[in-house]
């Protein structure tokens, strides 16, 4: 019931495409959703976090769909750019987790083509 | 500022070396992370200091020694470790859990560990 289930594990898009990366969670006592890019070598980045109080976040070209009753999240990326390239988690975490332990899901590689 | 520093970098150490892994932060967080990431997979919570008192040991082996000095500093004392222990050990702090809602963790750049 812990666990984070995320999709797909890696996902090729042409440079000005969408990204649409998607997770699902079975535990209704997270609260708090975090999407992290991580690139080679590096440590994870926070890139945008939601809330389930609200059904979608836009933070320029990243977007986050909350989808409470389907226990669904996703992150869509707008005009997908060769920078974007990286390793993408969502997680979740809240009630019923100690310390607000981060739940991760496996992972998404990202390549954006020119 | 959202700045996680973590020292060394890089480390190379032998089976019987004994080493040590800093991090700092000055957001005013009272919780501290030790996680570590192989390749290609997500970071693994090791341990968790919440007021510079250890919360959680996610049964790491005693070979990883935490230690939490004051509430900027989180030192991760290595030894005796094992080639598979080769790893990015990576340091991450937040606002305490306040028994309720989730809170934003900010990771540091991490070390990078080889094990000969």
């Amino acid at each position: 019931q812990q666990q984070v289930k995320q999709s797909p594990q890696s996902l090729i898009v042409q440079k000005g495409g969408i990204s649409i990366i998607n997770c699902a969670y079975e535990n209704t006592a997270f609260d708090y959703f975090p999407w992290y890019q991580q690139f080679p070598g590096k440590g994870p980045a926070l890139l945008i976090a939601i809330r389930p109080d609200v059904s979608e976040k836009k933070e320029g070209r990243f977007t986050i769909s909350f989808n409470k009753s389907a226990k669904q999240f996703s992150l869509h990326i707008m005009d997908s750019q060769p920078g974007d390239s990286a390793t993408y988690f969502c997680a979740a975490s809240g009630r019923g987790t100690s310390y607000g332990k981060l739940t991760f899901g496996q992972g998404t590689i990202l390549t954006v083509h020119p | 500022d959202t700045e996680v520093t973590q020292t060394p970098k890089h480390l190379v150490m032998g089976m019987t070396n004994k080493k040590s892994l800093k991090c700092e932060q000055h957001m005013g967080h009272r919780a501290m992370y030790w996680y570590k990431q192989k390749a290609k997979k997500p970071p693994e919570l090791m341990f968790v200091y919440s007021y510079e008192k250890l919360s959680i040991n996610e049964s790491v082996p005693s070979r990883f020694s935490p230690e939490c000095p004051n509430s900027s500093l989180l030192n991760l004392h290595l030894h005796a470790l094992q080639p598979e222990d080769s790893a990015l050990y990576l340091c991450a702090s937040s606002q305490v859990y306040r028994g309720g809602q989730g809170e934003t963790q900010y990771f540091g750049p991490g070390t990078r560990l080889l094990v000969l």
